[in-house]
Formats: C-alpha cells, sequence, structure tokens
C-alpha cells in the first residue's frame, strides 16, 4: 500500500531565505508526482507535474526533483517571500492512473 | 477556460439529513474525482468516474456514500443520513481522457460540509 510522508510539517523561515519540502513514497511504481499548494480555506492549485519518466521540473522559483528508485521528490523554492506562506502538498499516482495518494503536507510561513 | 466548479462551497446540515454536493468538470475532461479531507488528515481518495461509469470506488465508505456522473449534468456526491463525523471538505478533480495524456488532476475549490 502506497505511503506519502513529506517533512518537515511545518517550517519558518525569514523572507529571502530559499528553502527545500521533502516527500517520500513507499511504493516506487508511480505514474507521476505532483506538487500542490492549499492556502487556509481553500482549494488545491497545481505547481509542478513530474512524469515518472523525468528528474525535475521548473516553474518561476520552484524546481521539483525526483528520485524514484529512493522514493523521494524534493521541492526546492528560491529566494521565499511571505506570499509563498501555504500548505505545500506532495500526491503521488500509482501505475494504475486513478487515485492520487497525498502526504499530509508542509505548512510554510514566511515571515517579512 | 473555467476550472473545475463545485457548488455549494458551504454546506451545514443537521445530522440524519442527506447532502448533495456538485462538480462540473473543467471543459473537454470527462473523469472526476471525490476526495475528502478531514480536520487535521490529509487528503483522501474517495471515487474515480467517468460519464456514467463508477470505475474505482475504493475509498468510498461503504454505507450512506454514493456517487455519480451522469451524460448530462455535473457529478454528484451524495451523503445520506449525515453524521458529525462527515464534516469535512469534499474536493472534486477533473482530468481529460487518458489516452497519451499527462493524467494531471485539476482540482475545485471544495465543499465545506458541516453537520449540526
Amino acid at each position: 500500500k502506497q505511503e506519502v510522508t513529506q517533512i518537515p510539517a511545518a517550517l519558518s523561515v525569514p523572507e529571502g531565505e530559499n528553502l527545500v519540502l521533502n516527500c517520500s513514497f513507499t511504493d516506487s511504481a508511480i505514474y507521476n508526482l505532483q506538487w500542490f499548494r492549499q492556502d487556509p480555506g481553500k482549494g488545491l492549485t497545481s505547481l509542478l507535474l513530474i512524469q515518472s519518466s523525468q528528474r525535475e521540473q521548473t516553474s518561476g522559483r520552484l524546481n521539483a526533483s525526483l528520485d524514484k528508485s529512493s522514493g523521494r521528490s524534493t521541492l526546492y523554492i528560491a529566494a521565499s517571500q511571505p506570499g509563498d506562506s501555504a500548505t505545500y502538498l506532495c500526491a503521488v499516482l500509482g501505475q494504475a492512473g486513478t487515485a492520487l495518494i497525498f502526504g499530509k503536507g508542509t505548512t510554510l510561513s514566511v515571515s517579512s | 477556460n473555467a476550472g473545475v466548479m463545485q457548488n455549494p462551497r458551504h454546506l451545514v446540515r443537521r445530522r440524519g439529513q442527506e447532502a448533495r454536493l456538485r462538480c462540473s468538470p473543467m471543459k473537454g475532461h470527462s473523469h472526476v474525482y471525490w476526495y475528502r479531507q478531514l480536520p487535521e488528515e490529509g487528503l483522501k481518495f474517495m471515487v474515480y468516474l467517468q460519464k456514467e461509469n463508477i470505475i474505482d470506488e475504493s475509498g468510498m465508505p461503504k454505507e450512506r456514500f454514493s456517487a455519480e456522473f451522469p451524460k448530462e449534468g455535473p457529478s454528484i456526491l451524495r451523503i445520506q443520513q449525515v453524521v458529525r463525523g462527515d464534516s469535512a471538505a469534499y474536493f472534486c478533480a477533473s482530468s481529460p481522457p487518458k489516452a497519451g495524456g499527462l493524467y494531471e488532476q485539476y482540482f475545485g475549490p471544495g465543499t465545506r460540509l458541516t453537520v449540526t
């Protein structure tokens, strides 16, 4: 059974810092991995999707890497800003292509 | 292109009543997924539907919960005889047809159900 773990559960940093969020999964037989952002009381915004054959994806200040063999992904946020404060969720899609399995998220707080 | 639409955004029901949550997928998307986010827990998959078919309902509670995606109209998640433990945020996602696609799921804003 696939399990997704995100570390740390919460993170507080001053504005301008570069930071890394970690995601690990127990079954390497995945189709893809997505990183989402969730603001309090809101829905999910997809940030990056990495196919199982890819190693990384970049969008603006965000870079996500995938090491499928070790069951790990990282989300790198460069030059953090207060507007980045949110909960970041990692989710993997199994090869059946149906259910996303989510981690519990990392809640990020960036202070100005 | 409008995103995934869910309504209502907030729903309050008394114990024993029925709750109906609606989801309209993005234009061109034929696959719908329902997820539930309980307080202090992660999102959990409930059910995956295509038009007029339930493909995977492995995450659905065995009783009181049902889902449909008719040929016309939105997908409906129905909860009969709600209990306080059903209070949660329910999210719908949609994706385009699978063949050759990225299987990326796009999420709606959610319906927050409160059972009093």
